[in-house]
């Protein structure tokens, strides 16, 4: 299956600042995807990262607060702005759509806003 | 749209007792069926999963579940806790045509006793 290095591990923020998260996977994907867990919850879909074109948001989330880029095939962004404690979370990227892959994740960002 | 229920927010058992841990789906059409574990502080490890065949499958560390339609069930089970086992459960479910989303439950976070 593939592998995934999503960075930074952790980080504690200020509010009104932007995160940038990284999702590096080892060999090429046709879909990543980017979750959120906030505390003692379980995980919500964000968005699908489509290489070359926007990415598909969930309902209750949108582009001007976690924008998204995808320009190959092994590495995607999320990006959390204008941050307020509500948005301290873990933060998971996941690979799959495929057999091979079987919809494997990164070992997650831990925000906190402060 | 699918869904997913885990039975039971919270199970505790004896080293060596079975483990057995509840997950029921509603999907409107034939689903893909997960099991991750989380372990504290880290990200999610794929336990098993069904997507077609056989429907005993056979995990990683002892696990396995069975998909049964007719009941809308993936219940997860183990026949001898271990100390190691103490971690977070999650059941996930996605549909052919979501473009592989996946939709979690709440969680099941098990707990083990010496």
């Amino acid at each position: 299956s593939a592998v995934i290095s999503q960075k930074p591990s952790r980080d504690i923020c200020q509010r009104g600042t932007s995160l940038t998260i990284q999702c590096q996977v080892d060999s090429q994907v046709t879909m990543m995807f980017w979750y959120r867990q906030q505390p003692g919850q379980s995980l919500t879909l964000i968005a699908t990262a489509n290489q070359g074109s926007e990415a598909t948001y969930e309902s209750g989330f949108v582009i001007d607060k976690f924008p998204i880029s995808r320009p190959n095939l092994t590495f995607s962004t999320l990006t959390v702005s204008n941050m307020s404690p509500e948005d301290s979370s873990i933060y998971l990227c996941s690979v799959g759509g495929t057999t091979d892959y079987g919809y494997t994740f990164g070992s997650g960002t831990r925000l906190t806003v402060v | 749209a699918q869904s997913v229920t885990q039975l039971g927010s919270h199970v505790s058992v004896s080293e060596g007792a079975l483990v057995l841990l509840r997950c029921n789906y509603s999907s409107s059409v034939p689903p893909y069926l997960f099991w991750y574990v989380q372990y504290p502080n880290q990200g999610l490890q794929l336990l098993l999963k069904y997507t077609t065949g056989a429907t005993l499958v056979k995990g990683i560390n002892g696990f396995e579940a069975e998909f049964k339609k007719s009941e809308t069930s993936f219940h997860l089970t183990k026949p001898s806790a271990h100390m190691s086992d103490a971690a977070e459960y999650f059941c996930a479910v996605s549909e052919s045509g979501s473009n592989y989303k996946l939709t979690f439950g709440k969680g099941t976070l098990l707990t083990v006793n010496p």
